[in-house]
C-alpha cells in the first residue's frame, strides 16, 4: 500500500527532553513537510524539504530540527528549546510540481509533562 | 500564496447538498484552488482542486467564479461522516515560491451534518 506513515500516534515526554517524530513515505515524493496544529487552530508549517539533503524553515521553525538523508524519510526533532511543544504534529508529502495534492499522515500527538 | 476567507462554521441536514464558500480575491493567475478536509484528530484529506474550470470527482464538485475571486465546494448528498473542518487553500502551480514550499492553512469551516 502506498502512503505516508507517522509513528507513534501518541507520545509522552518529560519537559527538557528532546524527542524525534518519525515520518516515512513510499509514494516516491520529492517534497515533504511538517506541520503543527494546536486545538481549534489551522496547521502551521514548521519545516519543509523539496529534495534529499535539503530543507527549509517554515513559519515556526524555532525549537525544531529536521533531516532529510533519504527520500522516503523526514524525521522531526522537538528540542528542549521549544517552549510549548505539546501539540498535534502532521507530516505530509507531495510531488515536486506544484499542481499536485499533498498526502498527510495520521499525525502524532505529543504531550510534554 | 493568496489568503482565503471562509465562514467559521456551517450546518447542513443529512442527505442535502452542503455548499461551502471560499473567498480568494487576491488569487494570482497561476494559483490553483485546493480543498482539504480534516476529521477530528486525523490528518487532512485531499478533496479536489481546480484552476478556473469547474471540477467534479467522486467526493465533491468545485465551482470557481469566472473572475476566480471565490469558489464553492459542493458535497452533493452530505452524510454524518462528512462532519469535518474544510480548508480552502490557494497554491501556485509552479515552483516559484509557492509550489512545493508548503500549503498555507487557515482555520477552515467546521461543517456539521445534522441527522
Amino acid at each position: 500500500d502506498g502512503g505516508i506513515t507517522q509513528s507513534p500516534k501518541y507520545l509522552f515526554r518529560k519537559e527538557g527532553q528532546n524527542v524525534t517524530l518519525s515520518c516515512e513515505q513510499n509514494l516516491n515524493h520529492d517534497a515533504m513537510y511538517w506541520y503543527r496544529q494546536d486545538p481549534g487552530q489551522g496547521l502551521r508549517l514548521i519545516y519543509y524539504s523539496q529534495i534529499v539533503n535539503d530543507f527549509q524553515k517554515g513559519d515556526i521553525a524555532e525549537g525544531y530540527s529536521v533531516s532529510r538523508e533519504k527520500k522516503e524519510s523526514f524525521p522531526l526533532t522537538v528540542t528542549s528549546a521549544q517552549k510549548n511543544p505539546t501539540a498535534f504534529y502532521l507530516c505530509a508529502s507531495s510531488s515536486y510540481a506544484g499542481n499536485t495534492e499533498a498526502f498527510f499522515g495520521q499525525g502524532t500527538r505529543l504531550t510534554v509533562v | 500564496d493568496a489568503k482565503t476567507t471562509q465562514p467559521t462554521s456551517m450546518d447542513c441536514a443529512e442527505g442535502r447538498a452542503a455548499n461551502l464558500p471560499c473567498n480568494h480575491s487576491t488569487i494570482s493567475g497561476n494559483e490553483y484552488v485546493y480543498w482539504y478536509r480534516q476529521i477530528h484528530s486525523q490528518g487532512p484529506q485531499y478533496i479536489i482542486h481546480g484552476l478556473k474550470n469547474n471540477e467534479t470527482n467522486e467526493m465533491a464538485s468545485l465551482i470557481i467564479t469566472e473572475d476566480r475571486k471565490s469558489s464553492t465546494l459542493i458535497l452533493p448528498h452530505a452524510t454524518l461522516r462528512d462532519t469535518a473542518v474544510y480548508y480552502c487553500i490557494v497554491r501556485a502551480a509552479d515552483n516559484s515560491g509557492g509550489g512545493a514550499d508548503g500549503l498555507t492553512f487557515g482555520k477552515g469551516t467546521h461543517l456539521i451534518i445534522q441527522p
